[in-house]
């Protein structure tokens, strides 16, 4: 079982529509997560942080299940520029280290 | 504007060669990663530096070596031994104790042919 596993998509979305991508992760002592977005042959750039009691920003929420251990994003009113790859990323260990998601792409059509 | 610079974005080599990549900050940042991503995978780390003259390998280390000599600079050397070389190359940094947040470089797509 890979440490961090994302459903990769595509997942097509008419705009208007409200999407939700899920993470799972293996690690239970795991103790940060994060969301990324990476825009087509660009580098990956800090969505929102995930904390425990869940957090919202705009039309983004982020959520935390540390029983059946998985993250989960939501995106209400998709808008075209919306579009990209979402990337979960986990942070476990000692060494606090960084495991990232294999990413879901997301197309938010017109 | 404070960030991360890599160069060059699109890199040539031939096989057998060895290849540096560069990787720049001026965010203060103590530490620094590189990693490698493959279409349709996510990234992978290949070293990670906490602070000046200090690295560790992450996951894929082997066939690749860097650097850190100075707080700002910390560059990769994709070598001949790096059996599977074409990538994306991507640099980040993060302050220590931050959250770790990671801020990432452009990138470099490296081909070898």
């Amino acid at each position: 079982r890979k440490e961090v596993e994302q459903d990769p998509g595509p997942f097509n979305v008419p705009e208007g529509a409200t999407v939700a991508f899920n993470c799972t992760y293996s690690n239970s002592a795991s103790q940060s997560f994060f969301w990324y977005r990476q825009d087509c042959r660009k580098e990956p750039k800090l969505l929102m942080s995930v904390y425990s009691s869940g957090n919202e920003d705009g039309r983004f929420t982020a959520q935390l299940n540390r029983a059946s251990q998985y993250i989960s994003l939501l995106i209400r009113d998709s808008k075209l520029s919306d579009s990209a790859t979402y990337l979960c990323v986990v942070i476990s260990g000692s060494a606090r280290q960084l495991t990232f998601g294999s990413g879901t792409q997301l197309t938010v059509l017109p | 504007d404070g960030g991360i610079t890599q160069s060059p974005k699109y890199l040539f080599r031939k096989e057998g060669q060895n290849v540096t990549l560069s990787c720049e900050q001026n965010l203060n940042h103590d530490a620094m990663y590189w990693y490698r991503q493959d279409p349709g995978q996510g990234l992978r780390l290949i070293y990670y530096s906490q602070i000046v003259n200090d690295f560790q390998k992450g996951d894929i280390a082997e066939g690749y070596s860097v650097s850190r000599e100075k707080k700002e600079s910390f560059p990769l050397t994709v070598t001949s031994a790096q059996k599977n070389p074409t990538a994306f190359y991507l640099c980040a940094s993060s302050i220590q104790g931050q959250n770790y947040e990671q801020y990432f470089g452009p990138g470099t797509r490296l081909t070898v042919t």
